[in-house]
């Protein structure tokens, strides 16, 4: 197994393009989800999907968009970049409906700068 | 406000020493609380998860005890080893639904010196 996939591992924008970050997982599981990660803060839950066709926001949701139509595939879409989406971005998935405690498989992470 | 806090500052250990990392939060009430290990240039990686009616979790060199009294979780890492080094983050499942939404501290780095 692959694991979880993600692609570009680093992406150059200028201010105002817009891109897809890819995440791929061979797991089967229902559960994916984008974070963010900058320095001196947390992973920062951005948007999340329990299933093909359902998506819902996390807690940094603007500017960004997501859709599933797949179980394996979950892109993020930035529409418009800014400077302030310069950051790390991780891809997570995880099986569900056993408990909320199963572990998180993360993706290798795109590393994103937006001048 | 809701606030997960670990050192920000680097933990530098002695090889063979004991590190330990606080993990403290306000606000929460979680049920359960993960540990994760991020190497530089990569993804988190599981370590364990340790529920609120168990107060401690061992797994290998690694002892997790959770204190929801204190609002605390503490991470050991026994007979430290160069490879343990690595930012170590905590996390709190927040949500009780089947989905555990995660809610991550920004994570202390450990650096195991021979």
């Amino acid at each position: 197994n692959a694991g979880v996939t993600q692609t570009p591992k680093f992406q150059v924008l200028k201010t105002g393009q817009s891109m897809t970050l890819q995440c791929a997982q061979d797991m089967n599981h229902e559960y994916m989800s984008w974070y963010r990660q900058d320095p001196g803060m947390g992973l920062r839950l951005i948007h999340y999907s329990v299933g093909a066709g359902i998506t819902d926001q996390g807690e940094v949701p603007n500017g960004y968009n997501v859709s599933r139509s797949t179980t394996e595939d979950f892109p993020l879409r930035l529409l418009s970049a800014a400077p302030s989406q310069t950051s790390v971005y991780f891809c997570a998935s995880k099986t569900g409906g056993q408990g909320p405690y199963n572990e998180q498989f993360f993706g290798p992470g795109t590393r994103l700068t937006v001048l | 406000s809701q606030k997960i806090e670990q050192n920000s500052e680097a933990l530098n250990i002695q090889e063979g020493k004991t590190a330990t990392l606080t993990c403290n939060y306000t606000n929460y009430s979680p049920a359960y609380l993960q540990w994760y290990r991020q190497d530089p240039g990569r993804g988190p990686v599981f370590l364990l998860l340790i529920r609120e009616n168990e107060k401690e979790k061992r797994k290998e060199r690694l002892k997790v005890t959770f204190d929801t009294t204190l609002k605390q979780s503490l991470f050991h890492i026994t007979a430290s080893q160069p490879a343990d080094s690595a930012t170590y983050l905590c996390a709190l499942v927040v949500t009780t639904d089947s989905w555990g939404k995660l809610q991550f501290g920004a994570g202390t780095q450990v650096v195991v010196t021979p």
